[in-house]
């Protein structure tokens, strides 16, 4: 069974504007990552936040991570049509293998 | 993606035969995995290796077998396929042996059982 969650499920925004998707998950972590899929490819690491940091920046994004609440959060600052892809969260405990959620599909319109 | 293939990238097949994936790094990497995506379920976990002959299923592991008899060869066979594992197949190699790191994935093979 899925342990990261996203939300939303779909998100559709203009070029320009700043996308926030969402992640929950259920167990405690070691650390939680965000990956890119662009249609009809492999995942793309983006980021790996660690369970002792709280946010992290890299480039555009910007993640969050609250384990008080076991939740994330991937921000994208200024979208460009390029950034159009589905985006998951995976956790990982330990050596297990990650988990992943289902996906925020981003939709960013020209 | 550098440093890991798949093959075949497509293939469709008939109900009961056998099917093998392959997935092929050329980094040396110990952790080796295969993950199934499927709509509206995401990525799942089939099997995974940590080392040569080293293996372990996943959540969504019957049906289905691997093996790994050198480091840079993780097999994924379908022992007689059903039409319930038409699915696009996803290989990814973990960059690293300790502490936190990304997986790199393969470009993935879509399977389809007819």
């Amino acid at each position: 069974s899925q342990q990261g969650e996203e939300d939303p499920q779909a998100l559709s925004i203009q070029e320009g504007e700043n996308a926030t998707m969402n992640c929950s998950y259920k167990t405690s972590i070691n650390n939680l990552q965000w990956y890119r899929q662009n249609s009809g490819r492999g995942l793309v690491h983006l980021i790996l936040i660690r369970s002792n940091e709280r946010e992290k920046h890299s480039g555009r994004l910007r993640v969050t991570l609250d384990t008080s609440k076991k939740s994330s959060s991937l921000l994208i600052t200024a979208s460009r049509a390029a950034d159009t892809a589905s985006y998951f969260c995976a956790t990982a405990g330990g050596n297990t293998p990650l988990v992943f959620g289902k996906g925020t599909r981003l939709s960013v319109i020209a | 993606d550098a440093g890991i293939t798949q093959s075949p990238r497509h293939k469709v097949t008939e109900t009961g035969t056998p099917v093998t994936l392959r997935c092929h790094q050329t980094e040396n990497h110990r952790y080796m995995y295969w993950y199934r995506q499927d709509p509206g379920h995401g990525l799942r976990l089939i099997h995974y290796s940590y080392g040569v002959k080293d293996t372990d299923k996943g959540e969504v592991s019957d049906g289905y077998s691997v093996s790994r008899s050198k480091t840079e060869d993780f097999l994924l066979t379908l022992e007689s396929a059903t039409s319930s594992q038409t699915s696009v197949y996803f290989c990814a190699i973990r960059l690293g042996s300790d502490g936190d790191y990304g997986y790199t994935f393969g470009s993935g093979t879509r399977l389809t059982v007819v």
